[in-house]
């Protein structure tokens, strides 16, 4: 237990559908982060938000909308998505944004699957 | 090529063994991280490192600055130990982590 929840755990999504990813952090931290895990790829890191201030979009899709209403929540709302976007979609907090230099703690993670 | 590099991609042994997980970057850095990734998807912070050495329990992780190599050492390692072993690194200049694909451990009773 990391202090990091994500739900939903699993999501099967047709195409034409839209949902959201949800991270809630009971930590007191300042810093989230959403990272994306496809098979065989390493962690690529999709967005950034400091102080529910987006400072880092890592060239993600617009069909990604990321959402950061206070500190403690985060949420990616996803829309028209393709099979390829299929992967580990995982939330992280930090005390700070220290650029990668502060311990991040993960949250279990949403595995999508879209049909 | 990734900017971070592990060895081996995948590792088997019987509990008991001496294990060694290695990672090359290529860049500069701030920090090293090492992760450990189970089964269900969760990651876990092990280690976070910019110089020498550090031990919890019977895990160990260096560094060599010099030499842009890290290593994760697992003691007398356990069934529990299987996991995806992760390094990550803090780019100089730069505000996010670059990772490593991971190595897969998987310790055998």
């Amino acid at each position: 237990e990391t202090g990091v929840t994500q739900t939903p755990r699993h999501l099967v999504m047709g195409m034409t559908n839209k949902k959201s990813l949800k991270c809630e952090q009971h930590l007191g931290h300042n810093a989230m982060y959403w990272y994306k895990q496809s098979a065989k790829k390493p962690l690529e890191l999709m967005f950034v938000y400091n102080f529910k201030e987006q400072t880092e979009n890592n060239s993600v899709p617009s069909r990604f909308s990321p959402e950061c209403p206070n500190s403690s929540h985060l949420f990616l709302h996803l829309h028209t998505l393709q099979p390829e976007d299929s992967a580990l979609y995982l939330c992280a907090s930090s005390q700070v944004l220290a650029g990668g230099r502060d311990t991040q703690y993960f949250g279990p993670g949403t595995r999508l699957t879209v049909l | 090529k990734n900017e971070v590099e592990q060895s081996p991609q995948n590792l088997t042994a019987q509990e008991g063994e001496f294990i060694t997980i290695n990672c090359s970057y290529s860049v500069g850095i701030s920090a090293l991280h090492w992760l450990q990734q189970h089964p269900g998807g969760g990651i876990v912070s092990l280690f976070m490192l910019s110089s020498g050495k550090k031990k919890h329990g019977r895990l160990i992780a260096t560094i060599n600055i010099q030499e842009k190599h890290s290593s994760l050492h697992i003691t007398a390692s356990h069934p529990r130990d299987s996991a995806v072993y992760i390094c990550a690194v803090s780019i100089q200049g730069a505000q996010k982590l670059v990772f490593g694909q991971g190595t897969r451990l998987t310790i055998n009773p």
